[in-house]
């Protein structure tokens, strides 16, 4: 079985530029999240969908990032336009749902902005 | 007071000895708990979920939940070098369907040979 799968790994980008991320969750997974982490920090949920609703984008900065998943496959979370304070990894998650809540991670893509 | 918080550490222990790794949350309706490994520059694993009071042994991982004192804990026997990495606590705070996860910051663990 495929684990969730993230594009890019890495990006380096000027500030004011755009960017965007891309993630694949494993097959059947309905949830999915996307994660901010910052060095020496946890993971930070940034918005929660389940299937194609996003559910719970409470902790999204929504003045400049913004995400889709418009066939409740694949997502991509996009920033525009990054800030210096952007430079994190931005995980995927998913799960099959449920009480358990048990989320496998993808890779993660780590930005830098200069 | 932050929601889930844990001893960044880093934690030094000899290797073959126990290591114990400690964290605390602050929604005492919390039902779910869990334990991620995370390498440097790698993604988060899961390695042990607890939801009830009482130990869970898992290899020679054991977690232990204590609801009333809002405390988890993670042991590791017969520590190896390769368990060094940041161990990550998470909280699935009060609620039904699959929430996301509250982390804390995670504690740096170092297994010296």
């Amino acid at each position: 079985e495929a684990g969730v799968v993230q594009s890019p790994r890495y990006k380096i980008i000027e500030k004011k530029q755009p960017v965007a991320f891309w993630c694949n969750p494993i097959s059947g997974h309905n949830t999915l999240y996307w994660y901010r982490q910052n060095l020496g920090q946890g993971p930070e949920l940034l918005i929660r969908y389940e299937n194609e609703e996003a559910v719970d984008d409470s902790q999204l900065p929504k003045d400049r990032f913004s995400a889709e998943r418009l066939k409740g496959v694949d997502s991509t979370l996009k920033i525009q336009p990054a800030e210096l304070g952007d430079s994190a990894v931005y995980l995927c998650a998913s799960t099959s749902g449920g009480g358990a809540n048990v989320l496998t991670f993808g890779a993660g893509s780590r930005l830098t902005v200069l | 007071q932050k929601e889930v918080e844990q001893n960044s550490g880093p934690l030094s222990v000899p290797e073959g000895a126990i290591a114990s790794l400690n964290c605390t949350y602050s929604d005492r309706g919390s039902q779910s708990f869990f334990w991620y490994r995370q390498y440097s520059g790698k993604s988060p694993e899961l390695i042990m979920s607890i939801y009830s009071n009482g130990d869970k042994e898992d290899g020679r991982f054991t977690a232990q939940l204590n609801k009333a004192s809002q405390y988890v804990s993670l042991l590791i026997r017969d520590s190896q070098p390769s368990d060094s990495a940041t161990y990550l606590c998470a909280v699935k705070k009060s609620g039904g369907g699959a929430d996301g996860l509250t982390f804390g910051k995670g504690t740096h663990l170092i297994i010296q040979p």
